[in-house]
């Protein structure tokens, strides 16, 4: 089945610093979605990414969908202590034919920010 | 903001019991799906549903699980015989449809099982 693999696993930062993971697949998608996930909720969707190559923001978000539509990074710019939580990437393939939107999902970056 | 809501929150059960666990999508959806979180894992799909049937399953989603959409609002999961390792966190999540067959998929707040 497809698989993605996300990096890093963890990260410990200070507040006001930049943050950066990624997320690689052997497959293509057509859309990349980030989730993030405090804990006991669900995931709450980020930012979403339609066409290779584009590049979204969403405040101090930034993701960008790779060109060969295998992989897809996301940058939180001055990091705050309520980014706290676990950053999930998910590849969709388009509804049509046989897929009807189901997600895969990357095993999920946990980040902590030191006040 | 409309959400996705699930109910119960938690839900305790024991080995080889039914359980039915309940989502009230986003009222103008018509895609939804169920996935499940085992504790410190990721997100797995478990089935997907469209138009009062289902459009994909997982080879986690076996005979033991159904889902049904009994009214224009819920959609239930159902576990026949539950198992040990069904505990897990199961979300519910729906969609619409926009151009270019795009599905943005929100998620509810999960419904923790545990079978002991």
């Amino acid at each position: 089945g497809q698989q993605l693999n996300q990096s890093p696993q963890s990260m410990f930062i200070q507040e006001g610093e930049d943050v950066s993971m990624n997320c690689t697949s052997s497959s293509i998608f057509n859309t990349w979605l980030w989730y993030k996930q405090e804990p006991g909720e669900g995931p709450v969707l980020l930012i979403a990414l339609y066409k290779a190559g584009e590049l979204t923001s969403n405040g101090r978000l930034t993701a960008q969908f790779g060109i060969t539509r295998k992989d897809s990074f996301l940058n939180i710019s001055a990091s705050i202590p309520s980014d706290v939580g676990i950053y999930f990437c998910a590849g969709q393939t388009n509804a049509g034919g046989t897929s009807y939107g189901k997600l895969t999902f990357g095993q999920g970056t946990i980040l902590t920010v030191h006040p | 903001e409309p959400e996705v809501t699930q109910t119960p929150s938690h839900q305790v059960t024991q080995m080889g019991q039914e359980v039915i666990l309940r989502c009230v999508p986003i009222s103008n959806h018509l895609y939804f799906y169920w996935y499940r979180q085992i504790l410190g894992q990721k997100v797995e799909f478990l089935v997907s549903f469209y138009n009062n049937e289902i459009s994909e399953k997982s080879e986690i989603f076996d005979d033991q699980f159904s889902v049904e959409r009994p009214d224009g609002s819920n959609f239930t999961l159902k576990i026949r015989s539950t198992k040990l390792e069904d505990s897990a966190m199961y979300f519910c999540a729906s969609s619409e449809r926009v151009a270019g067959g795009r599905l943005e998929q929100y998620f509810g707040p999960g419904t923790r099982l545990t079978v002991t």
